[in-house]
């Protein structure tokens, strides 16, 4: 069962072009909501993280847009660069002692063409 | 920075044989766990150990057992290794607390032939 949904699984844009990434979770008990950015023959590294507090938070190009109602959240690339050509996954956890037990989405293979 | 070190990066064992994947972190962090990454399926947790000689299961347990002897050291076991645990594995480690930041290894790749 998969409680975190992730789409598109491959993604092409143009350089300058914005990305965006969807994921939906079923489990209202997540608290925590991060991204995680993965370049071959590398682990997956946290690029940004939500709490369901807020529903945006902003770090330089990259954006986290969280709708607990819809229980949905999206990354947004502004102006992506072919650097941020990468694998990127949605995750969740749930609080107290959960923290770090991470379900993630099934992946997202992003391609900034030049 | 936060170091956390897989021993293989590629193995090759064959369909039977016991395999150890072996990671170690180096922030004294409490919590280490173990994922399989799979094109398709992303990452799934196989095991996690919030201390030292504690272990809990996670989504995909079934066929691999750890160990957590030191703070700093996750092993990893196939008892029996099959050909359906060919898969991309990713040891991880997090501060514990609020903090649900991982830290990731490179992973090690197992092909079980």
């Amino acid at each position: 069962q998969q409680q975190v949904k992730q789409s598109p699984q491959s993604l092409i844009v143009q350089k300058g072009g914005i990305s965006i990434i969807n994921c939906a979770y079923e489990n209202t008990a997540f608290d925590y909501f991060p991204w995680y950015q993965q370049f071959p023959g590398k682990g997956p590294a946290l690029l940004i993280a939500i709490r369901p507090d807020v529903s945006e938070k902003k770090e330089g190009r990259f954006t986290i847009s969280f709708n607990k109602s819809a229980k949905q959240f999206s990354l947004h690339i502004m102006d992506s660069q072919p650097g941020d050509s990468a694998t990127y996954f949605c995750a969740a956890c749930r609080g107290g002692t959960s923290y770090g037990k991470l379900t993630f989405g099934q992946g997202t293979i992003l391609t900034v063409h030049p | 920075d936060v170091k956390v070190t897989q021993s293989s990066r590629y193995l090759v064992k064959r369909t039977g044989e016991k395999v150890f994947l072996e990671c170690v972190q180096d922030m004294d962090h409490e919590n280490m766990f173990w994922y399989r990454q799979d094109p398709g399926l992303g990452l799934r947790l196989i095991y996690f150990s919030y201390d030292v000689k504690m272990k809990e299961k996670g989504d995909i347990p079934e066929g691999y057992s750890v160990s957590r002897e030191k703070k700093e050291r996750f092993s990893l076991i196939l008892e029996s290794a099959s050909t359906n645990q060919t898969s991309m594995y990713l040891c991880a480690s997090s501060q514990g607390g609020r903090s649900g930041e991982l830290f990731f290894g490179e992973g090690s790749r197992l092909t079980v032939l």
